[in-house]
């Protein structure tokens, strides 16, 4: 399954499959952008990382792309389990401010049996 | 390992009453502390954050303060609860780069208090 455009606010994917969740930003001058997972109830809890000098970054069954001419960032889960659904965002931060790092509204990943 | 806790977990309060809610972080020293507010379906809007002792930035304008009384706790107060105190409120850490500095770390998050004021 794949999402376009600017936060869905939801995607369903069946298990098996991969996923793909976008992220338009907004400062070009951001230089350091992260994934978070949320589970319910839960606070977020880190996936990956990317630095703006680097446009691809690869993690265990997860693959982050940026693309800094159109300002979106995209996260790949390979082969979704059930374990996976929670809401996923993602965040910037802006060079040489690293107490100013800004939240994207997520997207809720539901993964079908 | 850095661990980071929150509580209590879930609150109720009446309007009026006063708020305290606690974060400490283990396992690592001088960290940043942040607090961040989560609207159901919106993202996080951060409302204090502290890069030490004693030292706190507030983000917006509102019914909270924040404190850090020693290295590792972070605590979010207020005198007189609003029903728009609401919320999911999130504790963060992250390493201590300095404002400026061109390192890069993320920030990772309590499991969060529900508060509700009614």
């Amino acid at each position: 399954g794949e999402s376009v455009g600017l936060h869905l606010p939801t995607l369903s994917v069946q298990e098996g499959d991969n996923s793909i969740i976008n992220c338009a930003y907004s400062n070009s001058a951001s230089d350091y952008f992260i994934w978070y997972k949320q589970e319910s109830g839960k606070g977020p809890q880190f996936i990956i990382d990317i630095r703006s000098n680097m446009d691809k970054r690869q993690g265990q069954r997860v693959t982050v792309l940026l693309n800094k001419t159109v300002k979106h960032l995209s996260l790949q889960i390979a082969a979704t389990q059930p374990g996976d659904s929670a809401v996923y965002f993602c965040a910037e931060k802006r060079e040489y401010n690293n107490n100013d790092m800004r939240f994207g509204a997520g997207t809720r990943l539901t993964v079908k049996p | 390992s850095q661990t980071i806790h929150q509580w209590p977990a879930t609150l109720v309060q009446p309007v009026g009453s006063p708020l305290s809610l606690e974060c400490t972080v283990e396992g690592t020293s001088n960290p940043n502390l942040y607090w961040y507010r989560q609207a159901a379906g919106r993202g996080l809007q951060l409302l204090f954050y502290s890069v030490g002792i004693g030292q706190i930035s507030s983000e917006v304008p509102q019914n909270l303060s924040a404190s850090r009384p020693q290295d590792r706790q972070f605590i979010l107060s207020s005198k007189k609860l609003l029903l728009s105190d609401s919320g999911f409120y999130l504790c963060a850490w992250s390493v201590s780069t300095g404002k400026f500095s061109r390192f890069n770390s993320p920030l990772h998050f309590g499991n969060g208090t529900r508060l509700t004021v009614t």
